[in-house]
């Protein structure tokens, strides 16, 4: 049973337009949750991260939004990027455990110059 | 700051010997993480350890699996009588739990194939 879930394998953008990487998850004991990005034969790299008591969290080109009511978060990058194109996969976790990451299976992005 | 480094990048074996992957975190993370990665799919937790204390181990980390981390440093990762099914990359992870942030900063990971 999958409790993180990316349902997008793949994403296409055009360079400088907007890139959105949708997650959603089932476990309502998740309350802080992260997106890493990883490049072939490298390990992740921590992008931006948010805590279930906010909605929005913003890094320079990388917003995340959360809506907790759906367990739905998204990762906007604005302007997109050639160099931003990679695997990113989205994390959850229950900071009240033992803290353990629970990860998605990925989304391949792609930014066409 | 160097980051986390895993030693070493590839290893090949063949089926039925014995591997051991290190793991240095960053110096002044307290916790320590070993994940395993296949393809098409993301990271899955193995074990981790609070300084030298193993205090979680997954379903995933079988009996064929060891790891320790001695002096709440370096962290090793054991695979006895390796199988086919344990190629995939592995991953190590560190935080420092003490800091109001969560986040967990990768290594390149070690590349295990098993022939």
């Amino acid at each position: 049973d999958q409790q993180v879930k990316q349902n997008s394998p793949s994403l296409s953008v055009q360079e400088g337009r907007i890139s959105i990487l949708n997650c959603d998850y089932t476990n309502s004991m998740f309350d802080y949750f992260l997106w890493y990005k990883k490049y072939p034969a490298e390990g992740p790299t921590f992008l931006i991260s948010i805590s279930s008591i906010k909605d929005k969290n913003e890094d320079g080109r990388f917003t995340v939004f959360l809506n907790k009511s759906a367990k739905h978060l998204s990762l906007h990058i604005v302007p997109s990027q050639p160099g931003d194109s990679a695997v990113y996969f989205c994390a959850a976790q229950s900071t009240g455990s033992q803290g353990n990451l629970i990860f998605g299976k990925g989304t391949k992005l792609s930014v066409k110059p | 700051d160097t980051g986390v480094s895993q030693n070493p990048r590839h290893k090949i074996t063949k089926r039925g010997q014995n591997v051991t992957f290190r793991c240095d975190p960053i110096s002044e993370h307290n916790r320590l993480y070993w994940y395993r990665q296949t393809l098409g799919q993301g990271p899955e937790f193995l074990t981790y350890f609070q300084n030298e204390a193993q205090l979680e181990k997954s379903r995933l980390l079988s009996d064929r699996f060891s790891a320790e981390r001695p002096k709440g440093s370096f962290s090793t990762l054991e695979i006895q009588r390796t199988e086919q099914g344990d190629s995939a990359m592995y991953l190590c992870a560190s935080s420092n739990r003490d800091r109001l942030t969560y986040e967990q900063y990768f290594g390149p990971g070690t590349r295990l194939t098993v022939t």
